[in-house]
């Protein structure tokens, strides 16, 4: 039972340009989401985070967006740079932190 | 101010083995949790440990188990390992209370052969 989705395996985003990552999660109870980037042979490092009582939170490049009547998020990277490539998650906070199955970024210089 | 530091990094053991993983908490964070992470899905979520005490626990059968010390520090143990245990195994611990984050070891690759 996946609870945080992320169905987009891969994306390929040309150096300057927007990143854009989707993730999407079932349960109404979630309260805190974060974003976690992971490159090979690392654990994942944390990006950024938004708060359930926010819709939106910025952190330089990075933007989290939250809808959560259509329980979605989104994180936005601009402008985006070839040292952004990595393995992107998301993560839902209840009792535990709830993960998608990653999204794999390639920004092409 | 060290951050949280696994230990080994690649283990390989034989079916039927028991294994333990280490790790050391980020200073001043008193929950550790540990996830497993199988070759493309993400993170799943094993247990959760807070003052020594198991305070959550994912769909994983009872051969997982797990301590914490005094110190924060934590193991996870593995009893008679399957091949599909075969896995990346990642440490995270952050500071109780509130909306968090966790900071995450750099996980220690098990081969079960």
């Amino acid at each position: 039972d996946q609870q945080v989705k992320q169905n987009s395996p891969s994306l390929s985003v040309q150096e300057g340009r927007i990143s854009i990552l989707n993730c999407d999660y079932t349960n109404s109870m979630f309260d805190y989401f974060l974003w976690y980037k992971k490159y090979p042979a690392e654990g994942p490092t944390f990006l950024i985070s938004i708060s359930s009582i926010k819709d939106k939170n910025e952190d330089g490049r990075f933007t989290v967006f939250l809808n959560k009547s259509a329980k979605h998020l989104s994180l936005h990277i601009v402008p985006s740079q070839p040292g952004d490539s990595a393995v992107y998650f998301c993560a839902a906070s209840g009792n535990q932190f709830y993960f998608g199955t990653g999204t794999s970024l390639t920004v092409i210089p | 101010e060290t951050g949280v530091t696994q230990s080994p990094t690649h283990l390989i053991k034989t079916r039927g083995q028991q294994v333990t993983l280490r790790c050391s908490s980020q200073s001043g964070h008193n929950t550790v949790s540990w996830y497993q992470q199988a070759l493309g899905q993400g993170p799943q979520f094993i247990f959760q440990y807070y003052r020594e005490e198991e305070n959550g626990r994912g769909n994983f059968p009872p051969r997982f188990s797990g301590l914490q010390f005094p110190n924060y520090s934590s193991e996870l143990n593995v009893n008679a390992l399957e091949l599909d245990d075969s896995a990346l195994y990642l440490c995270a611990s952050r500071f109780s209370g509130g909306q968090t984050e966790a900071f995450f070891g750099q996980g220690t690759r098990l081969t079960v052969v």
